[in-house]
């Protein structure tokens, strides 16, 4: 069983839906979540970062956490093209700095 | 620019050679960690580095990869006498200075290698 388990897509919306992008993982150590956006030939880029359970929000986008579940998401309202790329869920825990990355979800939001 | 830097970004070898991969770090940040992503796959963390210190090499190969993060100058990570496997993006994240918690890691845009 891999640590982090994440929706593989692809993810295909029209323009405006609302998107849910979920993980999970099996390793109740960690504590540190992060969603993470990649477009094509670049770098993850940070969106979304939280270490407790319970809803964050950042301008459209909503992180989800249930530490009892083992389970995160991650909403994007009212989507844009803009918004087509990689998702990446990533997770640490306290002790050990390295991150621990879902396999992505690919989303393309059509106009 | 006050980001991750990374060169360079793309980087062809033969069978044989050997790669070097720079990252500087955001300023500000004095952590950095390198990951690899091999085709189709997601992001392996493979170590973890401070100022002149390896603090997690975890994910490292045993064996041709080496890292470094001097005190002055860029984090190198050194791949010596490359093979087909090795063809992959790598990536570069800095974090701050650990505080009360743990920071989260801003990533470069990677170097692409390619060993032909």
């Amino acid at each position: 069983q891999k640590e982090v388990e994440q929706d593989p897509g692809p993810l295909s919306v029209p323009e405006g839906a609302i998107v849910s992008l979920n993980c999970t993982y099996s390793n109740s150590a960690f504590q540190y979540f992060m969603w993470y956006r990649q477009y094509s030939r670049k770098g993850p880029e940070l969106l979304m970062y939280t270490y407790s359970s319970g809803n964050k929000e950042d301008g459209r986008f909503t992180a989800q956490v249930d530490k009892s579940s083992k389970y995160i998401s991650l909403f994007i309202r009212d989507s844009q093209p803009s918004d087509s790329a990689t998702y990446l869920c990533a997770i640490s825990s306290g002790s050990a700095r390295q991150l621990t990355f879902g396999s992505g979800t690919q989303l393309t939001v059509l106009p | 620019n006050a980001g991750v830097m990374q060169n360079p970004r793309h980087l062809v070898r033969r069978r044989g050679q050997e790669a070097r991969l720079r990252c500087s770090p955001m300023k500000g940040h004095s952590h950095v960690y390198w990951y690899r992503q091999l085709p189709e796959e997601g992001l392996k963390f493979m170590v973890y580095l401070q100022k002149e210190n390896i603090i997690d090499e975890s994910g490292m190969p045993k064996e041709r990869f080496s890292a470094e993060f001097p005190k002055e100058g860029p984090s190198i990570l050194r791949i010596q006498q490359v093979v087909r496997g090795d063809s992959a993006a790598y990536f570069c994240a800095s974090s701050p200075m650990a505080g009360g918690g743990n920071q989260p890691q801003h990533f470069g845009d990677g170097t692409r290698l390619s060993i032909l």
